[in-house]
């Protein structure tokens, strides 16, 4: 399917567990973006990829590694999940830097308990 | 510290009525402003937007209004529809769209049919 796809659409994880948060997109956009969104603080950048191994960090990284080694996978890492993460994660997709343009995903909503 | 806020967490309007949503920023260095539109289990999808060279931007049922003095945006919706029925993001950014994106808490719109 063309777009932007993001696995799971949700997740429960235990605290101190690893988990992965998938971004597959079709348009072989050159910029991509992963958000927070929590109740009480909008939507929050974590990171942001301007091409293939290019990332750099975003309003709230702490706890998050994203990698980029194609250009359309985008992949969100937790490397020791914590209760604070509970949220749901949009990642998004551009042609240019301005994050208005990007095209988001559905969300995964993920739960650590 | 939140730099974009919408007060009202919710908002309901009677079908074919106007819809107003507002939205207050404190960073006068902003000069770009957004509205998002979010429906459940989906991304926000972008909806209009304004630059502060301008205090008005119409689109179709949508106008979003700027009061630089005020620091003040609003977004109003005439006449309202049920498909209205979602959450709506305002956001800001300087330097013309060209930075971040800052994005407020969300009100969720609820078009009484």
């Amino acid at each position: 399917d063309a777009g932007i796809t993001q696995s799971p659409r949700y997740k429960i994880t235990e605290t101190g567990r690893q988990v992965t948060l998938m971004c597959h997109q079709t348009w072989s956009h050159s910029y991509m973006f992963w958000y927070r969104q929590d109740l009480g603080h909008g939507l929050r950048l974590i990171y942001y990829s301007a091409a293939a191994d290019i990332t750099d960090k975003g309003e709230v990284p702490d706890g998050y590694v994203v990698s980029r080694s194609k250009t359309e996978n985008f992949p969100l890492t937790l490397e020791s999940a914590t209760r604070s993460q509970t949220s749901v994660y949009f990642c998004a997709s551009s042609e240019s830097p301005r994050q208005f343009e990007a095209f988001f995903g559905q969300g995964t909503r993920l739960t650590v308990v | 510290d939140q730099q974009v806020k919408q007060n009202s967490p919710s908002l309901s309007v009677q079908e074919g009525r106007i819809s107003i949503l507002n939205c207050d920023y404190t960073n006068s260095m902003f000069d770009y402003f957004l509205w998002y539109k979010k429906y459940p289990a989906e991304g926000p999808t972008f909806l209009i937007s304004i630059s502060s060279i301008k205090d008005k931007n119409e689109d179709g049922r949508f106008t979003v209004f700027l009061n630089k003095s005020a620091k003040h945006l609003s977004l109003h919706i005439v006449p309202s529809q049920p498909g209205d029925s979602a959450v709506y993001f305002c956001a800001a950014s300087k330097n013309f769209g060209n930075e971040k994106l800052t994005f407020g808490t969300g009100t969720r719109l609820t078009i009484i049919p």
